[in-house]
């Protein structure tokens, strides 16, 4: 079965500067996606950005950029100029390729606080 | 232009009664899913519809089901709730491989 793993319950930032989230996953799947979802307080989980296995080049959308490391299994996601509006809970996801419907495998979030 | 919907956004229930969470979409997805979310823990997936086929998951305790009457709808329902089904309950769609939709949840307490 696959796991996601967010080693940090909590994160603090500065508006602003640059912050780091880190996420690690297992599978012994070759294809799947990975995904980064933000949950803001009371609110619903929306995607912020999802990476291919299969592409070597890290996806980015605008100030949010991922670090895919395929080998090490691990998949950070950069955000830079953090603003106020990027406080929320952050979630690492995993799914695999060929089942179209399956859900997500999640991590277990990284609350992320941007102080002013 | 909300496109999933839940209701409630709080739900509370007695120890054994019996109650149903409503989810809705006008995205016309075919894919639609249930998660449980317990406090500071991993959205869990219970199932999910694909169309009309239902997809349980191995480890969704049977007090948990679910219909889906049309496209637009999908309901879940807990036979006998317990303290341990205390949760926020997402609800998520999506047409393809990439990017599901969630609605805002369900905060079922239970007393």
């Amino acid at each position: 079965a696959q796991t996601v793993t967010q080693s940090q319950p909590e994160m603090s930032v500065q508006e602003a500067e640059t912050v780091t989230l880190s996420c690690t996953y297992d599978t012994s799947e070759s294809d799947y996606y990975l995904f980064w979802y933000k949950q803001p307080p009371s609110r619903q989980m929306i995607l912020v950005i999802r990476q291919e296995a299969y592409k070597q080049q890290n996806a980015t959308e605008n100030r949010f950029s991922v670090n895919f490391q395929k080998a090490a299994k691990s998949f950070s996601l950069k955000i830079s100029d953090s603003q106020l509006g990027d406080a929320a809970m952050y979630f690492c996801a995993y799914r695999r390729t060929g089942g179209g419907a399956d859900g997500l495998t999640f991590g277990k979030g990284t609350h992320l606080i941007i102080q002013p | 232009d909300a496109m999933v919907i839940q209701n409630p956004r709080y739900q509370v229930t007695q120890f054994g009664k019996p109650v149903t969470l409503s989810c809705s979409q006008t995205l016309n997805h075919n894919v639609m899913y249930w998660y449980q979310q317990k406090s500071s823990q991993a959205p869990k997936l219970l199932f999910h519809y694909y169309d009309k086929d239902f997809n349980n998951e191995a480890d969704t305790p049977d007090n948990f089901q679910s219909r889906r009457p049309n496209t637009s709808f999908c309901f879940l329902d807990i036979r006998s709730p317990g303290l341990g089904d205390a949760a926020m309950y997402l609800c998520a769609t999506s047409e393809g491989v990439y990017e599901q939709y969630f609605g805002p949840g369900t905060r079922l307490t239970v007393t």
